[in-house]
């Protein structure tokens, strides 16, 4: 079965500092996986997606994320971060490798910004 | 561009009362999934269709919660009675999986409050 962790529930960071937020899973197929925001009292966005074509991948917003087969992972990093990107961020994977499956989320982590 | 639209964005409603939630996917898109976060946690599903017929709803809790989607467009989630527990965001989603597409487009969601 499918399943997504993620490392740290709160992330605090500096703007203009690296962010790093981590994301592991377990995965019975070779899995599809998500980023995604999520603003208070909003729905979510899709930051990137990985669907086995290159192992890095770029996103909106100057996120990006690299699939490590052999370490189960998927960590997002932006170089440098802003006031903006404070939020939610959740990862999730694709219950199945098969489109429109459903998505098995991760509990999410908090970054925090400070000026 | 095309968006998920959700109605109420926000409820707040007594124990055993009845609600319902109204939710019209993005035009085309065949898939649609009712998600629930409860506060501090990632979305889980409740129920995915394909067109107008269920794909998956194991985890819909059957005695007090129903979903349809008669014509195959938009969907009404609905629950009686509602209790405490059911306190949550609930996160409507689509995607175009006739294409072959892995993307889920979020809307903004309800917040469900009972009381």
């Amino acid at each position: 079965a499918q399943s997504v962790t993620q490392l740290g529930s709160h992330v605090s960071v500096s703007e203009g500092a690296l962010v790093l937020l981590r994301c592991n899973y377990s995965s019975s197929v070779p899995p599809y996986l998500f980023w995604y925001v999520q603003y208070p009292n909003q729905g979510l966005q899709l930051l990137l997606k990985y669907t086995s074509a290159a192992t890095l991948v770029k996103g909106i917003n100057g996120f990006e994320a690299e699939f490590k087969k052999s370490e189960t992972s998927f960590h997002l990093t932006k170089p440098s971060a802003h006031m903006s990107d404070a939020a939610e961020y959740f990862c999730a994977v694709s219950s199945a490798n098969q489109a429109g499956t459903a998505l098995i989320f991760g509990k999410g982590t908090t970054l925090s910004v400070s000026s | 561009e095309a968006e998920v639209a959700q109605s109420p964005r926000y409820k707040i409603t007594e124990k055993s009362q009845a609600v319902a939630f109204w939710c019209d996917p993005i035009s085309g898109h065949a898939t649609l999934y009712w998600y629930r976060q409860i506060l501090g946690q990632g979305p889980e599903l409740l129920v995915q269709f394909q067109d107008e017929s269920v794909v998956d709803d194991s985890q819909l809790p059957k005695d007090r919660f129903s979903a349809e989607r008669l014509k195959g467009v938009d969907s009404t989630l609905k629950i009686q009675p509602a209790e405490l527990g059911d306190s949550a965001m609930y996160l409507c989603a689509s995607s175009d999986r006739d294409r072959g597409s892995y993307e889920q487009y979020f809307g903004p969601g309800t917040r469900l409050t009972v009381t």
